[in-house]
């Protein structure tokens, strides 16, 4: 089984639309961050959080909105979706405790396409 | 703000050895790291450098210079599920566990 999953993997919707992805962990993991991924742009930090208490914004964070309903699951929210949100997703984690440092666990990813 | 360069492409041949250069600008710079993403696959970790030096894991060496701002990835013995896309990330902050992705290196590896 997956460590780090994301659902849905693809999601087609349209302009004006709220839509929510989600993405759970199983590893334990205190620290759980929101990318995206544009061709030729690398990826980019959404959000971040390093506990449930704990919500920053990342260097994207307009248009989007986050949730830390517990450890394990922190769901990224389009509140009103736009074309220029078409893009890769990626949810990752890590911990502060025993890993090297900055290893970061990346979830699938999910596809999103904004008509 | 942080910025990083690294070429957009490379070529290389199966068996031989490539390296993709990273350098970049940053305040409070505390680690270098690498990524490999396989196209449609998420990114996975590679190496972690916070001092100057070289690292190896397996095939792969990663090396810093901080005074430089500079660092590599080296891949030898090349093989064709190498070819993928290879992205260097800064870490400013100690602890901070944030990380600025550059805009990545694809990597083919041909015969």
């Amino acid at each position: 089984d997956a460590d780090v999953t994301q659902t849905p993997r693809n999601r087609i919707t349209k302009t004006g639309k709220r839509i929510m992805l989600e993405c759970s962990q199983t590893k334990g993991h205190d620290r759980m961050y929101w990318y995206r991924q544009d061709p030729g742009l690398g990826l980019r930090l959404i959000y971040y959080s390093f506990d449930v208490k704990d919500i920053n914004k990342g260097e994207i964070s307009d248009g989007y909105s986050v949730s830390r309903q517990a450890q394990a699951k922190f769901s990224l929210s389009l509140e009103s979706a736009i074309p220029n949100q078409t893009a890769l997703y990626f949810c990752a984690t890590t911990t502060t405790k025993g890993l090297a440092d900055n290893e970061q666990f990346f979830g699938p990813g999910t596809r999103l396409t904004v008509l | 703000g942080q910025s990083l360069e690294q070429p957009s492409e490379v070529t290389a041949v199966e068996g031989a050895i490539v390296q993709i250069n990273c350098t970049y600008q940053t305040s409070g710079f505390y680690g270098l790291s690498w990524y490999q993403q396989h196209d449609g696959g998420a990114p996975t970790f590679l190496s972690y450098n916070a001092l100057d030096g070289l690292e190896e894991t397996g095939r792969f060496f990663s090396f810093l210079s901080r005074s430089d701002s500079y660092g590599y990835l080296l891949l030898q013995e090349l093989q064709m599920k190498d070819s993928a896309s290879y992205f260097c990330a800064v870490t400013s902050g100690a602890g901070s566990y944030q990380l600025t992705f550059g805009k990545g290196t694809k990597l083919s590896v041909i015969p």
